[in-house]
């Protein structure tokens, strides 16, 4: 029974590099979430995808950030340019239906240099 | 702007004893209702989920929610070195949009 798998655990980029993020979700889950954590803070919703479609990315940048779910493969959170400020823990979650409660991946800690 | 308020602690307790968590929300329309336990460095493990007033126990952890006073505690029974963690409590308003409290760090003394 694997949970949700993120990669990579660790990703250093220096400023101005492009970071992608991968997310795979509970096998049989179509709903994928995806939070930001600074340290010392609370988790910040960026975005809600399901299958091929994004249903909501008001908690995300609209400026260099973007967000997949394709119908095969991975979610896919691609931060491009980084800059220091993108440094935090992102946590993708999934879930069998849109209400249900959500199960959270390792997480990927980015680090801008 | 939707809220969920949480005292940041610590809260330090001795083994064995009751370890209780508040949460307070600001979204009257809220209806279910969600405690994470996050060790340092690590994910959010859901540990219980309520969706009616009242009491919910799960071994250890009971969940209560009182709607019309808008909080929700997490209260741990025997609590144990291992359980010192920091507790999110997280609140969906209706949509899938959790809204997550700043958590409240738990030490648990031995």
């Amino acid at each position: 029974n694997a949970g949700v798998m993120q990669n990579p655990r660790h990703l250093v980029r220096r400023r101005g590099q492009e970071a992608r993020l991968r997310c795979s979700p509970v096998k049989g889950h179509s709903h994928v979430y995806w939070y930001r954590q600074l340290p010392e803070e609370g988790l910040k919703f960026m975005v809600y995808l399901q299958k091929e479609n994004i249903i909501d990315e008001s908690g995300m940048p609209k400026e260099r950030f973007s967000a997949e779910f394709p119908k095969e493969g991975p979610s896919i959170l691609r931060i491009q340019q980084v800059v220091r400020g993108d440094s935090a823990a992102y946590f993708c979650a999934s879930s069998p239906r849109r209400d249900d409660e959500q199960y959270f991946g390792p997480g990927t800690r980015l680090t801008v240099t | 702007q939707k809220e969920v308020e949480q005292n940041s602690g610590p809260l330090s307790v001795p083994e064995g004893a009751i370890a209780s968590l508040n949460c307070t929300y600001s979204d009257r329309g809220s209806q279910s209702f969600f405690w994470y336990r996050q060790y340092s460095g690590k994910s959010p493990e859901l540990i219980m989920f309520i969706y009616s007033n009242g009491d919910k126990e799960d071994g250890r952890f009971t969940a209560q929610l009182n709607k019309a006073s808008q909080y929700v505690s997490l209260l741990i029974r025997d609590s144990q070195p291992s359980d010192s963690a920091t507790y999110l409590c997280a609140v969906n308003p209706g949509t899938y949009k959790y809204i997550f409290g700043t958590g409240t760090r738990l030490k648990v003394l031995a």
